[in-house]
């Protein structure tokens, strides 16, 4: 089976640093990976998506990488704020297929 | 960006009844949609495919008969726990997937139903 892992589960940095989380994927490479945050007792919020072919993609500032030599993605979040604490959730899709199959997620907490 | 909304937000009910959640995508059409369970500190757990028009796909350990889900409108999909006891007592949470251009994208997710079953 197809399986996604987010190997930290907990995340503490200093507010201003970049926070950098991984996912790793095992056997074939996934069409998409996704990353999403999840605050306690509420739904995931989409953050990025990044296509098989594609290196690397920005959003403000957020930035998700995917290599699929080391079936890998990281996910980064420049100049961190308290207000990005949160659970931030690995998720994977296959060609063709809507569903997501989620890692663990990972809890990061900027500290002030 | 899409909304998804769920009703209720939480529920408590006696072991042996029945619940119904309600998932309604607000400013889109959905054929499809998801529902997932998370206990706590856990992941999202797919439970099953819910499509427009046609009956459920559930995954492999999903009882059928106990999650019974319905699709009845392009905005409306309702999953209904029967019998619920206990250990039924989960996260509940929906999603509709968003197409981008390429017809592959993100989901949207509901804000979660917390059941509690004394």
């Amino acid at each position: 089976s197809q399986k996604i892992e987010q190997n930290s589960e907990a995340l503490n940095i200093q507010e201003g640093k970049t926070a950098t989380l991984t996912c790793n994927y095992t056997n074939y490479s996934p069409a998409y990976l996704q990353w999403y945050r999840q605050d306690p007792g509420r739904g995931p919020v989409f953050l990025l998506l990044i296509r098989e072919n594609e290196k690397e993609k920005r959003k403000e500032r957020l930035k998700v990488t995917f290599d699929t030599t080391l079936k890998q993605s990281l996910f980064h979040i420049t100049a961190s704020q308290p207000a990005d604490s949160a659970t931030y959730l690995c998720a994977r899709t296959g060609a063709g297929s809507y569903q997501l199959t989620f890692g663990k997620g990972t809890k990061l907490s900027v500290i002030p | 960006g899409a909304v998804v909304s769920q009703h209720p937000s939480w529920v408590i009910c006696k072991s042996g009844t029945s619940v119904k959640i309600e998932c309604r995508s607000l400013d889109f059409q959905a054929t499809t949609m998801f529902w997932y369970r998370q206990f706590p500190k856990q992941s999202l757990m797919l439970m099953a495919t819910s499509n427009e028009g046609s009956k459920a796909t559930y995954e492999q350990g999903v009882e059928k008969d106990k999650f019974l889900i319905n699709h009845a409108s392009l905005t409306l999909s309702t999953l209904t726990v029967t019998s619920a006891h206990p250990e039924d007592s989960s996260f509940y949470i929906c999603s509709a997937p968003w197409y981008d251009e390429a017809g592959q994208g993100e989901q949207y997710f509901g804000p979660g139903t917390r059941l509690t079953v004394t």
